[in-house]
């Protein structure tokens, strides 16, 4: 089976531009998880989606980010406007219900994004 | 609330040295799922084991194994016959039980470094 799928890898844009980084969860799984990850603060889950419906977005810095997920098969996550300090690691994760046994979460590999 | 801490910031070994990756962690619940994952220098997080808490077995799974042990709060990992391959940084997460406790908590990870 695939694995969590990202796209883009690499991105590098200027301030003020909007980021739309990409996520395909694998098939069968009911959670999907964005994370950032940088130097300072290490790994940071951003927001969550259970069956689609977005759970706990307590994570998501300020109203520049947003994320969507339209199906079970896509998410998004979207930053307008960009700035340098978005610039990060960001992971995409999935996971099966974690109901009455918690299962592992499964990364992508991440996206690169840098903000100049 | 839940913590996890990883002391260890940095780890030097020499090929074929055991080593010991240290994970506290602190919890209310009484159901927990502690979790270790690997960051090689690609940059992806590989899931390596789950434990539950209520299943304080030891575990080995080739060069690697895993002692939980409750009554310190511990789930320390050791690498037996460490090899340049394992390289990497290391992850230790925790997630509470129970519902609305979804969330997945890492430690800042300890790096480890295996020359030949």
């Amino acid at each position: 089976d695939a694995g969590v799928i990202q796209s883009p890898r690499h991105e590098v844009t200027e301030m003020g531009q909007e980021v739309t980084l990409r996520c395909k969860p694998i098939s069968g799984h009911d959670y999907l998880f964005w994370y950032r990850q940088t130097m300072m603060r290490g790994l940071e889950l951003l927001i969550y989606f259970n069956n689609n419906v977005p759970i706990d977005d307590s994570g998501m810095p300020e109203d520049r980010f947003s994320a969507k997920m339209p199906n079970a098969s896509f998410s998004t996550l979207k930053i307008q406007p960009s700035e340098p300090r978005d610039s990060a690691v960001y992971f995409c994760a999935s996971s099966l219900d974690w109901g009455q046994n918690s299962y592992e979460q499964y990364f992508g590999p991440g996206t690169r994004l840098t903000v100049t | 609330a839940q913590k996890v801490t990883q002391a260890q910031t940095e780890i030097s070994v020499v090929e074929k040295e055991d080593v010991t990756l240290d994970c506290v962690y602190e919890t209310r619940d009484t159901t927990y799922y502690l979790f270790w994952y690997k960051q090689p220098p690609s940059g992806e997080l590989v899931f390596l084991i789950r434990r539950n808490s209520f299943d304080e077995q030891n575990e080995i799974s080739g060069r690697y194994s895993w002692n939980f042990q409750k009554s310190t709060s511990s789930f320390n990992f050791t690498i037996t016959a460490s090899q340049v391959v394992d390289s990497a940084v290391y992850f230790c997460a925790l997630k509470e039980g129970g519902t609305g406790f979804q969330k997945l908590v890492f430690g800042t990870g300890t790096r480890l470094l295996v020359s030949p």
